[in-house]
């Protein structure tokens, strides 16, 4: 069985530049989640989605993140424009929907905002 | 709401000793846990779960964690480290309701010496 996918790996930019990351969830996981990991901490939860609605996007920074899963498969999270405090993993994870499901994650992508 | 709080951002351990890793937990109803392993650039990995079933746990890799209501705490232990074992690790309080939404603790870096 596939994991989560990423895309990209790794990203730089130069502040006030747009960026966008892809997430391809596992086959079958309707719920979504896209966590921002800065340096030295654990991951903060961004947005959450159950198929194609976000039901969770209070942590997200709504001025400059913007996030979509259309067809409730991949999902993609974009900054516009990106701020140095930007710099950080990027991680998507997704369960089944319900219970204590294991939330599998991603390899992250690591953003660097010059 | 519910918090989690890991004791010690580094622990450094012998190849072959005991590994110990704390966690505490804040939650007014009773709560899901988890561990999870990071290895440097990639994603977070279930370790094991506590879902109000038998307070010891055994997860992957040899690690098991106990649950103590009475401590409020959730220690992850292994009795005897490997090399293999250095990797960031993160106790995770999931929040009542059905949100799937995950609390992340600091983390604990764990260093094995040979």
């Amino acid at each position: 069985e596939a994991g989560v996918v990423q895309s990209p790996r790794y990203k730089i930019i130069e502040k006030k530049q747009p960026v966008a990351f892809w997430c391809n969830p596992i086959s079958g996981h309707n719920t979504l989640y896209w966590y921002l990991q800065n340096l030295g901490q654990g991951p903060e939860l961004l947005i959450r989605y159950e198929n194609e609605e976000a039901v969770d996007d209070s942590q997200l920074p709504k001025d400059r993140f913007s996030a979509e899963r259309l067809k409730g498969v991949d999902s993609t999270l974009k900054i516009q424009p990106a701020e140095l405090g930007d710099s950080a993993v990027y991680l998507c994870a997704s369960s089944l929907r319900g219970g204590p499901n294991e939330q599998f994650f991603g390899p992250g992508t690591r953003l660097t905002v010059l | 709401a519910q918090s989690v709080t890991q004791l010690g951002s580094h622990v450094s351990v012998s190849e072959g000793a005991l590994v110990l890793l704390r966690c505490n937990y804040s939650s007014s109803v009773p709560p899901y846990l988890f561990w999870y392993v990071q290895y440097p650039n990639q994603g977070l990995q279930l370790l094991l779960k506590y879902t109000s079933a038998a307070t010891l746990v055994k997860g992957i890799n040899g690690f098991e964690a106990e649950f103590k209501k009475s401590e409020t705490s959730f220690h992850l232990t292994k009795p005897s480290a490997h090399m293999s074992d250095a990797a960031e690790y993160f106790c995770a309080v999931r929040v009542s309701g059905n949100t799937g939404k995950l609390i992340f603790g600091q983390g604990t870096t764990l260093q094995v010496k040979p």
